[in-house]
């Protein structure tokens, strides 16, 4: 079946550090991907996708390449600040003709000033 | 615009009542989703609404009872609420929809979530 693997959670790095949130999936055929964040007491809002193999995605500094021989989908940030604190969690849609989006269990990040 | 706005914020139900969450968006999308999210698993999908008139069920849908009231608003029913209904619960939508060509890469708007505690 289609499913997703984030790295464990907490995170918690300091002010301007590099941050990798790793992400691996199991899918058939080709899905899209996507990494959404939820900030604190809201709902979720997408970052960024990508909808092929090779492809980037890039929004706020960070970004995540679409790897499909590693089946992976790492989000990067090459500086994070105290308001990138926030759950993050990587998404597959299987099926192009619709929306079944399957999630994984979320990676919780604390930045320290 | 409010985006995509769900009520109540927070529910506390007894075993066995029954309760309506409500959801409604003001972006003309054609699809709308129920998810609910426990700690440690993600959100997972309950049932999604392609087009107006239409319900299908998601990963987890025993337990809820859906309806696509016209394109705005989609609610969420527990008809006889038990403990493991204890959740977050999240409405989305999306522009796309059955008819609507290649929709599987658009973006969902969420709500802000629904918290419920079932006693």
């Amino acid at each position: 079946g289609n499913s997703v693997t984030q790295m464990e959670g907490p995170v918690t790095l300091s002010e301007e550090a590099f941050l990798t949130i790793n992400c691996t999936y199991t899918a058939t055929g080709y899905p899209s991907l996507f990494w959404y964040v939820q900030y604190p007491g809201e709902g979720l809002q997408l970052l960024l996708k990508a909808t092929k193999a090779d492809d980037k995605g890039s929004n706020k500094g960070f970004e995540a390449t679409y790897r499909k021989e590693t089946t992976s989908f790492h989000l990067e940030k090459g500086s994070v600040q105290v308001s990138d604190s926030a759950v993050y969690f990587c998404a597959l849609n299987p099926i192009q003709g619709a929306q079944k989006l399957v999630f994984g269990q979320g990676t919780r990040l604390t930045i320290n000033p | 615009n409010a985006g995509v706005t769900q009520t109540p914020k927070f529910q506390v139900l007894k075993t066995g009542q029954s309760m309506t969450l409500q959801c409604a968006q003001d972006m003309n999308h054609n699809s709308m989703y129920w998810y609910r999210q426990d700690p440690g698993m993600g959100l997972r999908l309950i049932y999604y609404s392609a087009s107006e008139g239409t319900t299908d069920k998601g990963e987890v849908p025993n337990g809820y009872n859906v309806s696509r009231l016209n394109k705005r608003e989609f609610s969420l029913r527990l008809e006889s609420a038990a403990p493991s209904q204890t959740s977050v619960y999240f409405c989305a939508s999306s522009a796309g929809g059955w008819g609507q060509g290649a929709w599987g890469t658009d973006t969902q708007y969420f709500g802000p979530g629904t918290r419920l505690t079932v006693l």
